[in-house]
């Protein structure tokens, strides 16, 4: 199995920060990284595919990069409902491995 | 609207079956794979398997290969997950997941969940 590792476990970030979340891939995964939201109690939310590509609706101050075993997740001018945890996915490969989670606080 | 619709929450002692059910609405089903989600009390995400409803094409996670059963029903556009004796390291909440493009799984992230369904076992 791939494994992948978020950093940090959890941060905590005042209303219009710059926050970033990085995902390692224990080995080449090319551009194939997903990044999605939670709050508690409900299904996660898709944010950004393939590394970098924003899902339709989600606001543009989420933006992700990198390729290969390193990547980020960029939140630019934080808002209150950001609060919740972030979780990477690998699809290069199944199993699909997710990262343990971030969990932000605000 | 495209959903998944899960079955609703469950409360089993250890050693019992259970199947939970995921139907889908608003896409071609049968074209679209369907992954199941396992999320422990407090913990993250993890990927168990997932399945094709055209032909029933299934890959589970080692984790979960032999510990759990995944089927579908494409007549009734449902996609199932199946315990024959759960254990109470089974509670957690389970999430089905479609991704966003058809045909495929592979680099393909999810972009429509069920709302989750909560297993608890205990005695």
């Amino acid at each position: 199995d791939i494994q992948m590792t978020q950093s940090p476990s959890s941060l905590s970030a005042s209303v219009g920060d710059r926050v970033t979340i990085t995902c390692r891939a224990s080995q080449n995964i090319k551009s194939y990284l997903n990044w999605y939201s939670q709050t508690p109690g409900r299904a996660p939310k898709l944010l950004i595919y393939t590394a970098s590509s924003l899902h339709s609706g989600v606001p543009s101050r989420f933006s992700g990069s990198g390729s290969g075993t390193e990547f980020t997740l960029t939140i630019s001018g934080l808002q209150p409902e950001d609060v919740g945890s972030y979780y990477c996915q690998q699809t290069y490969s199944s199993p699909q491995t997710f990262g343990q989670g971030t969990k932000l606080e605000i | 609207e495209v959903q998944l619709v899960q079955s609703g929450a469950e409360v089993k002692k250890p050693g019992e079956s259970l199947k939970i059910s995921c139907k889908g609405s608003g896409y071609s089903f049968t074209t679209y794979w369907i992954a199941w989600v396992r999320q422990m009390p407090g913990k993250g995400l993890e990927w168990m398997g997932i399945i094709y409803p055209h032909d029933s094409d299934i890959t589970y996670s080692p984790s979960f290969q032999g510990q759990v059963s995944i089927s579908a029903n494409k007549s009734i556009t449902t996609a199932y997950l199946q315990w024959t004796s759960l254990k109470a390291s089974d509670t957690a909440v389970y999430f089905c997941a479609r991704p966003r493009a058809s045909g495929s799984y592979f680099a393909n992230a999810f972009d429509v969940w069920g709302q989750g369904t909560m297993v608890t076992v205990s005695s």
